[in-house]
């Protein structure tokens, strides 16, 4: 059973636009959540994180909204650049940390 | 810090061989889990290690897979007999204490003909 689903295969933003990448999870005993990158032939980078006690945290261009209720998460990019073509991942976790579930992936490719 | 490595990057063997992969973790994280991905797929969890105690395992994983992790430091992974199906990406994530980010490391392209 798939309890992290990322519905999007694919995005394409023109470069400078808000890139918006959407996750669901069915467990409501996650308590953290990562977004990760990842380009060909190399292992997923992590991105940012945010802790079920918050409903946002923002890093730079990177901001992850997390609503509990909707048991959804978002990944805004703002503005998208070109080197932020990749595939993204979402990633949940129960408190304890010992087994993380990834969704399937988006693939954002940001035209120039 | 180097980062994750992993070796080796690719192996191709013949089914019903055993194959054997490497992983060494960020020197100062004591948890080190491993993943298997799929074309199309997101990183599929296989096991996790406390410092040399495996702590945690997934049910999907088969008996042929086993993994060791001695003296808490570099672990490896090995298949028996393997299948076609067991042909896939292995990657190897380290983190520190707590709920923190993995750090992957590039992964182990096995291919299984």
């Amino acid at each position: 059973d798939q309890q992290v689903k990322q519905n999007s295969p694919s995005l394409s933003v023109q470069e400078g636009r808000i890139s918006i990448l959407n996750c669901d999870y069915t467990n409501s005993m996650f308590d953290y959540f990562l977004w990760y990158k990842k380009y060909p032939a190399e292992g997923p980078t992590f991105l940012i994180s945010i802790s079920s006690i918050k409903d946002k945290n923002e890093d730079g261009r990177f901001t992850v909204f997390l609503n509990k209720s909707a048991k959804h998460l978002s990944l805004h990019i703002v503005p998208s650049q070109p080197g932020d073509s990749a595939v993204y991942f979402c990633a949940a976790s129960e408190v304890n940390g010992n087994q993380f579930y990834f969704g399937t992936g988006t693939s954002l490719t940001v035209i120039p | 810090d180097t980062g994750v490595s992993q070796d080796p990057r690719h192996k191709i063997t013949k089914r019903g061989q055993n194959v054997t992969f490497r992983c060494d973790p960020i020197s100062e994280h004591n948890r080190l889990y491993w993943y298997r991905q799929t074309l199309g797929q997101g990183p599929e969890f296989l096991t996790y290690f406390q410092n040399e105690a495996q702590l945690e395992k997934s049910r999907l994983l088969s008996d042929r897979f086993s993994a060791e992790r001695p003296k808490g430091s570099f672990s490896t992974l090995e298949i028996q007999r393997t299948e076609q199906g067991d042909s896939a990406m292995y990657l190897c994530a380290s983190s520190t204490s707590g709920i923190q980010a993995q750090y992957f490391g590039p992964g182990t392209r096995l291919t299984v003909l």
